[in-house]
């Protein structure tokens, strides 16, 4: 069975520093990968997506995503957080041609001032 | 903008009484999704349906069940609530096939049901 493993239950930054959240997913292919993004009392906004091509995925909101098919890993990485970036991310894999998303147990990031 | 409501935002039930979660989509979308949101544990899949009248059970479907009578609308049903069944529960809607790459799932804000 496919498995989404996000290391990090909390993380928190300073405002303007650099973030990275680690995603890795147990699957014999590649899968379909997603970020998604929780901010408080508010259902999931997508942040980017990979299924094939460039491994660099940039996305919404000056995230960007590395698919790293040798680590099984999908990390996702800001420059510079902002206060607004606080929020639960949420790694997601899709089996290919499948229609269930599988997702990890989420990463909640505090932005100190 | 896709838009995808749920009935509730906050909802307080007792032990076995039956629930029903709404959620309506307004984007035509063949396939909705029902989750459950614990700490920790991500998103687990409930039930998921393709098409009116059809549903196909998700990782976690005891104690749920769901009803697609028109193509917007996917209800959840809890027969009899439990304490366990405590939880945020989210609605997606997702548009058919995979032409192009894979489609996102649209989520509504969430139902926080309290079983007490």
């Amino acid at each position: 069975a496919q498995s989404v493993t996000q290391p990090d239950i909390h993380i928190t930054v300073s405002e303007g520093a650099s973030l990275e959240l680690r995603c890795n997913y147990s699957y014999g292919a590649t899968p379909y990968l997603f970020w998604y993004v929780q901010s408080p009392g508010q259902g999931l906004q997508l942040l980017l997506k990979y299924f094939s091509g460039d491994t660099l995925v940039q996305g919404i909101k000056g995230f960007e995503a590395e698919f790293k098919r040798s680590q099984s890993s999908f990390n996702l990485r800001k420059p510079s957080v902002h206060w607004s970036d606080a929020a639960e991310y949420f790694c997601a894999v899709d089996k290919a041609a499948g229609n269930k998303l599988t997702f990890g147990g989420g990463t909640r990031v505090l932005v100190k001032p | 903008d896709v838009k995808v409501t749920q009935s509730s935002r906050y909802l307080v039930k007792r032990t076995g009484e039956k629930v029903f979660l709404e959620c309506v989509q307004d984007m035509d979308h063949e396939n909705m999704f029902w989750y459950r949101q614990d700490p920790g544990l991500g998103l687990r899949l409930i039930y998921f349906s393709y098409d009116v009248k059809m549903k196909e059970k998700g990782d976690i479907p005891e104690g749920y069940s769901v009803s697609r009578e028109k193509k917007e609308r996917f209800s959840l049903i809890l027969e009899s609530a439990s304490t366990n069944q405590t939880s945020m529960y989210l609605c997606a809607s997702r548009p058919p096939g995979l032409a192009g790459g894979p489609h996102e799932q649209y989520f509504g804000p969430g139902t926080r049901l309290t079983v007490t």
